[in-house]
């Protein structure tokens, strides 16, 4: 079973370059989510999509912006990276959740360095 | 301003003792709480979670405490093993009226090595 499956898995951009992160599911989740890691702010959401050609801001949107055109894929993209997008991004992927328990499935991480 | 925090940010147990994962939160809104379990170079795992209605649920090893009262959660492993050995963290789970749907807001984690 794939899961969650992101690429790429490492990249070093120069600043003001541009990129892609591309996120699949192949358990036909309605929900997805894009997270990113940093040291001492635990994950913090970005942008999610409660089904296909839905997308909506988390808590820390600005520099990214995010598709969804088919259901088992979730894009996020950085128009001109900054150092500070320097993190480890997670997608994630979920049922749509009836209660608060309800479980996400993680990528395996993407770690990105922008100098 | 951190809903969610986990204070300690690693801990060390011998192997077959009890570890004891802490995690502390100021919302009161928050309905059910998770703990996720990560890997190096792996994204989390779920692991265990606990409703704010309740102040116990075990799965086998994992036991999660919570006293709201003291707005304190911790997640006792028993025995702990080398496999344990991983970033915990801590979630909670708030119902978003305006949306329909859940927000969840993770602590930063706690690093546990199980000593061999």
């Amino acid at each position: 079973n794939a899961g969650v499956t992101q690429t790429p898995k490492f990249r070093v951009l120069k600043t003001g370059q541009s990129m892609t992160l591309l996120c699949a599911q192949d358990m036909n989740h309605e929900y997805m989510y894009w997270y990113r890691q940093d040291p001492g702010m635990g994950l913090r959401l970005i942008h999610y999509s409660v089904g296909e050609g839905t997308t909506a801001k988390g808590e820390v949107p600005d520099g990214y912006n995010v598709s969804r055109l088919k259901k088992q894929n979730f894009l996020l993209g950085l128009e001109s990276a900054a150092p500070s997008q320097t993190s480890v991004y997670f997608c994630a992927s979920s049922q749509r959740p009836h209660r608060g328990n309800t479980e996400a499935f993680f990528g395996q991480g993407t770690r990105l360095t922008v100098v | 301003d951190q809903q969610v925090k986990q204070n300690s940010p690693s801990l060390s147990v011998q192997e077959g003792r009890i570890s004891i994962l802490n995690c502390d939160y100021t919302n009161s809104m928050f309905d059910y709480f998770l703990w996720y379990k990560k890997y190096p170079a792996e994204g989390p795992t779920f692991l265990i979670s606990i409703s704010s209605i309740k102040d116990k649920n075990e799965d086998g090893r994992f036991t999660v405490f919570l006293n709201k009262s003291a707005k304190h959660l911790s997640l006792h492993i028993v025995p702990s093993q080398p496999g344990d050995s991983a970033v915990y963290f801590c979630a909670a789970s708030e119902y978003q009226f305006t949306s329909g749907t859940y927000k969840y807001i993770f602590g930063t984690g706690t690093r546990l090595k199980v000593l061999a």
